[in-house]
């Protein structure tokens, strides 16, 4: 069964930093991988869908990669911001391309 | 436009109630999904609809009953639910299921809180 971990469960950084969010994955068959950003009660917002043909994709201040073989994805943000705050997932999408299975989430405070 | 729309944005029932959450999409895509959230944990997958069929039940209880009447509208039955099912329901949508780049698009959330 796919295990999603991701390290580390907090951080808070002061505003400026560039940072990054890891996620580990236990199944290579991991097919996509896609980050998420959730902010407090309310739904998912998608940030990147990285395919398994794919070693990084990018969005604006925002760049995640995907290492299969190592089974690890992280989340680049550049000049964090206060905006920035939320709780990041991360979650693998398996072969057959109907699952995702998430990790436990980063929860992120950018301080001003 | 990827927005996923759900309805209502909190409920508060009974054990004894009947109830139903409601989630649309128009962005033309053939799989949806159920999924339950408790407080400061991960989505967990309920159910996953391609082509209105159910293909995936997550072994949910059976007071919790899926329905998509048609492409667009996915529904959640609830009857005679328990405290502990109390949480955040997200439904998603993604163009397809199968080994695609298909991306997951959740909708806002439903916040039930059983009494």
């Amino acid at each position: 069964k796919q295990e999603v971990t991701q390290i580390p469960a907090a951080l808070s950084v002061p505003e400026g930093e560039n940072l990054v969010l890891n996620c580990s994955f236990t199944d290579s068959a991991i097919y996509n991988l896609q980050w998420f950003r959730q902010d407090p009660g309310k739904g998912l917002t998608s940030l990147l869908l990285i395919q398994s043909s794919q070693r990084e994709q990018t969005s604006g201040r925002l760049n995640a990669s995907l290492d299969k073989s190592s089974g690890r994805s992280t989340l680049y943000i550049a000049a964090s911001q206060p905006g920035d705050s939320a709780t990041y997932l991360c979650a693998g999408i398996n072969n057959a391309g109907n699952m995702l299975t998430f990790g436990g989430g980063t929860r992120l405070m950018v301080k001003p | 436009d990827t927005e996923v729309t759900q309805t209502p944005k909190h409920l508060v029932m009974g054990m004894t109630n009947k109830k139903s959450l409601k989630c649309e999409q128009h962005m033309g895509h053939r799989a949806m999904y159920w999924y339950k959230q408790k407080a400061k944990k991960p989505p967990e997958l309920m159910f996953v609809y391609s082509y209105e069929k159910l293909s995936i039940n997550e072994s949910v209880p059976s007071r919790f009953s899926p329905e998509c009447p048609n492409s667009s509208l996915l529904n959640l039955h609830l009857h005679a639910l328990q405290p502990e099912d109390s949480a955040l329901y997200l439904c998603a949508s993604s163009q397809d299921v199968g080994s695609g780049a298909y991306e997951q698009y959740f909708g806002p959330g439903t916040r039930l809180t059983v009494t």
